[in-house]
């Protein structure tokens, strides 16, 4: 079975400082990786995706996320945030042998601060 | 652009009433699911489907079921709404790409559902 950990469930940070949003995954076969957001009474948006290949992803609005299989991590990182940042975010994994199921964490809020 | 539509944004039902969350897409994607998004708990699948006339059950299909009958819709049906059926649900839908797991999932904006 796959399962995801989003370790902050709440990530406070200033206008312009970097920020990192942690994501852990557990699958016994390959995976796939992926990040959305969800701007308040939306719905969840795309931030980018792992399939295969180049470790490091980029994504829209500045984030890139890390795929590191040793350490079964995909943590989010944008180096200055901006006010419409603020929004919760999603890691999601599906395992190679998943029929289409995406399964994701908890979600990390993050707000950002003038 | 994919656009995923939900019938509603906010609903308010009673106890034991029927409700029915409508889902629509216009991208003809094979795939389209429902998912109840709860504080703390985040996305939780309640059933998808594959092809029209087809469904799988998801993590938490109890108290649910789900009808399509159209390639571009999907419906949620609560056959007797609870109070603990108070919560956001969101449907996404996405194609069958090259190779399973590939394809990217496009969400609608979410109904927020009350029960009383």
């Amino acid at each position: 079975a796959q399962s995801v950990t989003q370790l902050d469930s709440q990530v406070p940070v200033f206008e312009e400082a970097p920020v990192e949003l942690r994501c852990n995954y557990s699958s016994s076969v390959s995976v796939y990786l992926f990040w959305y957001v969800q701007y308040p009474n939306q719905g969840l948006q795309l931030l980018l995706k792992y399939l295969s290949g180049s470790t490091l992803v980029k994504g829209i609005n500045g984030f890139e996320a890390e795929f590191n299989k040793s350490q079964t991590s995909f943590h989010l990182r944008k180096p200055s945030v901006h006010i419409s940042d603020t929004a919760e975010y999603f890691c999601a994994v599906k395992s190679g042998c998943s029929n289409y199921k995406l399964t994701f964490g908890k979600g990390t809020l993050l707000t950002v601060n003038p | 652009d994919v656009k995923v539509t939900q019938s509603s944004r906010y609903l308010v039902k009673r106890t034991g009433e029927k409700v029915f969350l409508e889902c629509v897409q216009d991208m003809d994607h094979e795939n389209m699911f429902w998912y109840r998004q709860d504080p703390g708990l985040g996305l939780r699948l309640i059933y998808f489907s594959y092809d029209v006339k087809m469904k799988e059950k998801g993590d938490i299909p109890e108290g649910y079921s789900v009808s399509r009958e159209k390639k571009e819709r999907f419906s949620l049906i609560l056959e007797s709404a609870s109070t603990n059926q108070t919560s956001m649900y969101l449907c996404a839908s996405s194609n069958t790409g090259r190779g399973a797991g590939t394809e990217t999932q496009y969400f609608g904006p979410g109904t927020r559902l009350l029960v009383l």
